[in-house]
């Protein structure tokens, strides 16, 4: 079954520190990626999206992935973080063949303290 | 940028009474829109995928007749919990998509928050 992993459930982070969210995807091809960011009691935002192309894609608020196919791996980073990057990040998937059908990760809480 | 809205963002019931949400896309025609639940410190389950004028089409363990889903037009889905009990209290999030293709993104609702006394 398809899946998506996010190694790591809760990330703590101290302000202006790099941080990597990681993400990895159950092997297929034609597979396009997204990050989601979601603030309490709010919907998800995009960030960035792989569809095709380079694998070094740049999003919103200063955050990058890297899409590797030989690792199916899809990892956030963004080089210094702020009190405002304190949220919940989802990664997700979809396949060609879903019709759209976004497949979810388990979601890292990320933290950053002053 | 696309604008999904959500009605009501936040709905308390008594058990037993239905509840209907409306997501709706605002400045652009969904062909697909998704109905997504998510449980206090977890992810998105996606519920149903509904497209305009056709019947939506459930995940495995969503009770159809429990979840009622409408997508009247081609901006506007609804989802009515049927009966709803306490276990149904959490937040409802409704997507909706732009294109018939798989790459084409997903505009999310900012949700609506079900508690069912």
């Amino acid at each position: 079954a398809q899946s998506v992993t996010q190694l790591d459930s809760q990330v703590p982070v101290f302000e202006e520190a790099p941080v990597e969210l990681r993400c990895n995807y159950s092997s297929s091809v034609s597979v396009y990626l997204f990050w989601y960011v979601q603030y309490p009691n709010q919907g998800l935002q995009l960030l960035l999206k792989y569809l095709s192309g380079s694998t070094l894609v740049k999003g919103i608020n200063g955050f990058e992935a890297e899409f590797n196919k030989s690792q199916t791996s899809f990892h956030l980073r963004k080089p210094s973080v702020h009190i405002s990057d304190t949220a919940e990040y989802f990664c997700a998937v979809t396949y060609y063949n879903q019709g759209g059908k976004l497949i979810f990760g388990q979601g890292t809480e990320l933290s950053v303290k002053p | 940028g696309a604008v999904v809205s959500q009605h009501p963002s936040r709905v308390i019931c008594k058990s037993g009474t239905s509840v209907k949400i409306e997501c709706r896309s605002l400045d652009f025609q969904a062909t697909t829109m998704f109905w997504y639940r998510q449980f206090p410190k977890k992810s998105l389950m996606l519920m149903a995928t509904s497209n305009e004028g056709s019947k939506a089409t459930y995940e495995q363990g969503v009770e159809k007749d429990k979840f009622l889903i409408n997508h009247a037009s081609l901006t506007l889905s609804t989802l009515t919990v049927t009966s709803a009990h306490p276990e149904d209290s959490s937040f409802y999030i409704c997507s909706a998509n732009s294109g018939r293709r798989s790459y084409n993104e997903q505009f999310f609702g900012p949700g609506t928050r079900l508690t069912v006394l």
